[in-house]
């Protein structure tokens, strides 16, 4: 079992709908990161958090420490927003650097 | 544009070749990173510079020499790869290696024949 779970692993949506990717994690975290991977590769940061909810343009990331959980909501959805978006949370541990452990992602297709 | 810079886009490269990965950040900051990324599996980390020292090793095959000459530029070697050594292979750099923000290059799709 990953230490990063997503749900769900895809998601097919019509434009304008409003979009939710949970993202779990079993170990204590300093940060959470919510990523956008778009076809060909590249990869770009969407939030950075740590407690409550952080908000730009139509997007959203909410997190609960205490559940260990984060939600990235998409209000009003648009084909650009297909991608795949993925949760990495930063362990609290000492050691190898608070690397990023990721999760497996959830890919999103918004149709016209 | 995220800031961080990674060349080739896509390398095909024989299983007796000798490659090198680049990438590049002028943000400023002090830890870069090389992340593999392959079909359907999280993505990976593999390196780990801070302030041009390499920080973690998470036990990568030697084929893959990570080179770190300043803080600006980190190199991939690659040198008698395996067809299961295709993937994505991405770059990041952030502020320090304690979990700030990171950045992410566009990656480099490596194909193994």
């Amino acid at each position: 079992k990953n230490e990063v779970e997503q749900s769900p692993q895809n998601l097919t949506a019509q434009e304008g709908e409003f979009i939710t990717i949970n993202c779990s994690y079993s170990v204590g975290i300093s940060a959470l990161h919510w990523l956008q991977q778009h076809p060909g590769g590249g990869i770009v940061s969407l939030f950075m958090l740590s407690s409550g909810k952080k908000k730009h343009g139509r997007l959203i990331a909410t997190i609960n420490i205490q559940e260990k959980h984060s939600s990235l909501h998409i209000t009003a959805s648009h084909p650009r927003d297909s991608a795949v978006y993925i949760c990495a949370v930063i362990g609290r541990g000492k050691s190898s650097g608070d690397k990023l452990t990721f999760g497996t992602g959830t890919r999103l297709a918004v149709r016209p | 544009e995220t800031g961080v810079t990674q060349t080739p886009r896509h390398l095909v490269m024989g299983m007796t070749n000798k490659k090198s990965l680049k990438c590049e950040q002028h943000l400023g900051h002090n830890a870069m990173y090389w992340y593999k990324q392959s079909a359907k599996k999280p993505l990976e980390l593999m390196f780990v510079y801070n302030f041009k020292e390499q920080t973690e090793n998470n036990s990568v095959p030697s084929r893959f020499s990570p080179e770190c000459p300043n803080s600006s530029h980190l190199f991939l070697h690659l040198h008698t790869l395996q067809p299961e050594d295709s993937a994505l292979y991405l770059c990041a750099s952030s502020q320090d290696w304690a979990g700030g923000e990171a950045f992410f290059g566009q990656g480099t799709r490596l194909t193994v024949v």
